[in-house]
């Protein structure tokens, strides 16, 4: 099946770096998501983006369907962007679709 | 974006026993998605619950262990039955959305989580 894979797997950033965290994948899919997990354990969506580039304040995400990977990049981080980000790209499963999932990125900022 | 309320948002059980998890969504969806993260790990889909129709469980998953309800188009529920210490983990709700409109996300949007410890 397809393969969802995400680096680095840990990053640790002092606060007002910026990082960039990649995601490849190993086959088409339909569409990807970003979810950040906070320390809570609550998944947000960040962004929902099959391709281009979409930007969110001082997140923007990037795919490039056709090379298989996406990129998520992070801003002046703060200690609250502290989670593990999670890449799912969206694949046909049958009569229905479904998420597969990479492992994630967990991100400490430190103040 | 939909609204997600999960409950309970975490409890410890005794081994042997079960509980019930709901989810109930502030708009009306087709599909409903339960999924475990075990400590550590990342997400695994338990099973897709239709309104209804009979879930459809994923590979090493079964209904006897894991019952799911889904009496209409904004709950659900899910059972963790005859509980183990291995069944300790992080249980989520999920619903997906139409992407609507400009600034739409879209997408998977899930609830707060359960977070289950058995003891």
């Amino acid at each position: 099946g397809i393969q969802v894979e995400q680096s680095p797997p840990d990053l640790i950033l002092q606060e007002g770096a910026n990082s960039t965290l990649r995601c490849n994948f190993s086959d088409s899919v339909n569409n990807l998501q970003w979810f950040h997990q906070n320390p809570w354990g609550q998944l947000i969506n960040l962004f929902y983006i099959p391709s281009g580039t979409k930007q969110n304040g001082r997140l923007s995400a990037t795919t490039v369907a056709t090379e298989r990977y996406s990129l998520l990049y992070i801003s002046s981080s703060q200690t609250t962007d502290s989670g593990v980000y999670f890449c799912a790209v969206l694949i046909n499963a049958g009569n229905n679709r479904k998420l597969i999932w990479g492992l994630g990125t967990s991100l400490a900022v430190n103040p | 974006s939909a609204v997600i309320s999960q409950k309970p948002s975490r409890d410890i059980c005794q081994r042997g026993t079960s509980l019930t998890i709901q989810c109930q969504v502030d708009s009306q969806v087709t599909m409903m998605f339960w999924y475990r993260q075990q400590p550590g790990q990342s997400l695994t889909l338990i099973a897709t619950a239709n309104q209804g129709s009979e879930a459809t469980y994923e590979s090493g998953f079964v209904i006897d262990k894991f019952p799911i309800s889904r009496p209409n188009l904004t709950f659900s529920t899910l059972t963790v039955s005859n509980m183990s210490p291995e069944d300790s983990s992080i249980y989520l709700c999920s619903v997906v959305l139409p992407k609507s409109g400009q600034g739409g996300l879209g997408g998977y949007t899930f609830g707060s989580g359960t977070r289950l410890t058995v003891v």
